[in-house]
């Protein structure tokens, strides 16, 4: 089965810019979406379709993608931006999903 | 739009338990389901999805031949019905919605979970 591998964790100063990266062999066919989860919360899309946001989140976050890597980016991140970031996509056969493992954001 | 789980609790590793999933605000109808678990501590786990209708299921191989996933379009709910319970099922378990666009596939929105835990 395919594996999404992510950083565990990285820290950012308030007001700066942060990239979180996801790598897999199934990002070569798929895109990632991604998900925000705060503590004792359910996870939040963030980014679906490797770019597109849903309607109510910030325009400081942005997908892009390149080969088997996809990333997040949170420009000008805000305290309220510390949580945990997980990527997900389809796995090889295109039939089921998987989830990254996920990264911890600090906001300094 | 609204997904609530229900059902969770403590059961010895071996037995049984259904969860459920009631939802409204949107055409249930028109959507594909999906049940992810979060153990204690670690990451989000896809577990399970059905189509709109019911006909094709889907599971990880770690729940392939205990977890059953079904649906009841009149009542607008989703069921996972686990079997075979162990240990390492014990976890927060998330049903969401399907959004597929051009074969991308994202979950949106979430319930907000139910435990299970599984211990003797």
């Amino acid at each position: 089965s395919s594996e999404l591998t992510q950083d565990p964790a990285v820290s950012v100063a308030l007001g700066q810019t942060v990239r979180i990266t996801c790598q897999g062999d199934s990002l070569r066919s798929y895109s990632a979406s991604w998900y925000q989860q705060k503590p004792r919360q359910a996870p939040v899309v963030v980014i679906y379709g490797k770019n597109n946001r849903p309607s109510g989140i910030p325009d400081r976050f942005s997908g892009s993608s390149s080969g088997n890597t996809a990333s997040l980016t949170i420009t000008g991140a805000q305290a309220e931006d510390e949580a945990d970031y997980y990527c997900s996509s389809r796995d090889s056969s295109g039939y089921h999903l998987v989830f990254g493992t996920g990264t911890k954001v600090t906001v300094l | 739009v609204q997904l609530v789980e229900s059902g969770g609790g403590l059961v010895k590793p071996g037995g049984s338990l259904t969860l459920s999933c009631a939802a409204s605000g949107f055409t249930f109808t028109d959507y594909s389901l999906t049940w992810v678990r979060q153990a204690p501590g670690k990451g989000l786990e896809w577990v399970s999805s059905i189509t709109t209708s019911g006909s094709y299921t889907y599971y990880a191989d770690s729940v392939k031949g205990r977890f059953t996933t079904s649906r009841d379009n009149a009542k607008n709910s989703l069921y996972l019905q686990m079997n075979s319970l162990r240990a390492e099922d014990t976890a927060v378990y998330y049903c969401a919605r399907d959004n597929i666009w051009f074969g991308e596939w994202w979950f949106d929105p979430w319930g907000q979970g139910t435990l299970v835990t599984v211990s003797s």
